[in-house]
């Protein structure tokens, strides 16, 4: 049974960098796709991007590119998603979600697939 | 970037049925699979539905899912108090380098 766990909530300046983690537990994590999703306050949800560690690949949503980095790291099950350039819009819930795919060192099958389990999201504030 | 269409909000008293609906296009719903999350006040969102119209281990048979050309719905037939929270659809958009789009979503009360 796989769980994932987020860092704790985080206040940042306009113009800073937050860079969020969630490590799991349980499964093998190297062989499943990691996706980012945020939700702004009283907002619907809005994916940002995934990573597939044992590819060592991420990919964004076009609305993020050149402001997000999502990586992970293997030896310590964790993936983090690193938003820079913070503006008060960015003020959200952001969560990370197992993607149902089963990845090898070359593809993934199927290629995308539904998100579970969540993590408990992490709140990440943006304000002078 | 799209999104989905959904109405903002459905209601129904208990043991009625309530249908939410989610409208795509030809690059995500009529060329992808469904899911549907629900997510409870204050809580991160649960997979509800997957694949179109298959429940995970521990949803109630209540909640079913359906899906014709680009568009989709959820259905909730014998309404619960416990059924009172958000629902989401999504899909993968197979457009731009390819992406996740999610519904606008939908609030459902139970009167």
């Amino acid at each position: 049974q796989v769980q994932l766990v987020q860092s704790g909530a985080e206040v940042k300046k306009p113009g800073s960098s937050v860079k969020v983690s969630c490590k799991a537990s349980g499964g093998t994590f190297s062989s499943y796709a990691i996706s980012w999703v945020r939700q702004a306050p009283g907002q619907g949800l809005e994916w940002m991007g995934r990573i597939i560690p044992i590819l060592g690949i991420a990919n964004y949503a076009q609305k993020f590119q050149g402001r997000v980095t999502i990586t992970a790291d293997k030896s310590t099950s964790t993936a983090y998603m690193e938003l820079s350039s913070l503006r008060s819009e960015d003020t959200a819930v952001y969560y990370c979600a197992r993607e149902g795919v089963v990845c090898s060192s070359t593809s993934c099958y199927p290629p995308h697939n539904w998100f579970d389990p969540w993590g408990q999201g992490t709140l990440v504030t943006v304000s002078s | 970037q799209s999104v989905l269409t959904q109405p903002p909000s459905a209601s129904g008293t208990p043991g009625q049925r309530v249908t939410i609906s989610c409208s795509g296009s030809s690059s995500n719903i009529g060329s992808n699979t469904v899911n549907w999350y629900q997510q409870l006040p204050g809580t991160a969102p649960k997979l509800l539905i997957y694949s179109n119209n298959q429940r995970p281990s521990g949803v109630p048979d209540r909640f079913s899912g359906s899906k014709s050309g680009t568009s989709a719905s959820l259905a909730i037939s014998g309404l619960q108090s416990e059924d009172e929270a958000d629902y989401y659809c999504a899909a993968w958009d197979d457009s731009l380098n390819g992406y996740y789009v999610f519904g606008t979503g939908t609030k459902v009360t139970v009167l």
